[in-house]
């Protein structure tokens, strides 16, 4: 998968935790983004970067911090974890517009 | 802002049958358009994508799609249908202003093929 790794693939979680996802890529590419993917709302974006320390909101980016310190890392933080954030999240990365993206495995998220 | 609509939630065909899933899009400008394809439990794979050329854009597994201004719309096609293609289709678009890739995903439409 266009080397990219999401860790943990899976997590459960008590309300009110901070929980921190990694993704992890080796393609070099600029941009990457956090989407989160529910039953009936297809996938929508968190954040996305753009650069290292620069990053962005997207449509749900509420309750979540991003940041890239390194080129080929992009850690998604829920501060204070909630039910509601109980989801699949997909790291994806593109080399710029027009490309598409590229998709990581996925990290399961339960909040207990 | 953009949408995209996937019309169908749950699509059902039989193995040889023609394939058909319908994308329409909202937006002042043409955007890029892409398909996606979920198998369970994986990551989104890149199915096609639109960016300007021939409106026919050919894609992996022998998937096709044509892309119509006048209807706003980017159906999915394959002529004859696999076992292997029962998944998860999501349409998605970006815009053409500033670089990032951003995407805007449908609803998703799940494949069911039947023998």
């Amino acid at each position: 998968d266009a080397g990219i790794t999401q860790s943990p693939r899976h997590k459960v979680t008590e309300t009110g935790t901070p929980v921190t996802l990694r993704c992890h890529q080796t393609e070099n590419h600029r941009y990457m983004y956090w989407y989160r993917q529910d039953p009936g709302h297809g996938l929508r974006l968190i954040h996305y970067s753009y650069g290292v320390k620069d990053t962005d909101k997207g449509e749900v980016s509420d309750g979540y911090s991003v940041s890239r310190s390194k080129t080929e890392d992009f850690l998604l933080t829920l501060e204070s974890a909630t039910s509601s954030q109980t989801s699949v999240y997909f790291c994806a990365i593109s080399p710029g517009t027009g490309t598409g993206a590229f998709f990581g495995q996925g990290t399961r998220l339960t909040v207990v | 802002a953009q949408s995209v609509t996937q019309l169908g939630s749950h699509v059902s065909v039989s193995e040889g049958a023609l394939v058909l899933l319908r994308c329409n899009y909202s937006s002042s400008v043409p955007p890029y358009l892409f398909w996606y394809v979920q198998y369970p439990n994986q990551g989104l794979q890149l199915l096609l994508k639109y960016t300007s050329a021939a409106t026919l854009v050919k894609g992996i597994n022998g998937f096709e799609a044509e892309f119509k201004k006048s209807e706003t719309s980017f159906h999915l096609t394959k002529p004859s249908a696999h076992m292997s293609d029962a998944a998860e289709y999501f349409c998605a678009v970006s815009d053409r202003t500033g670089t990032a890739s951003k995407l805007t995903f449908g609803t998703g439409t799940r494949l069911q093929v039947t023998l």
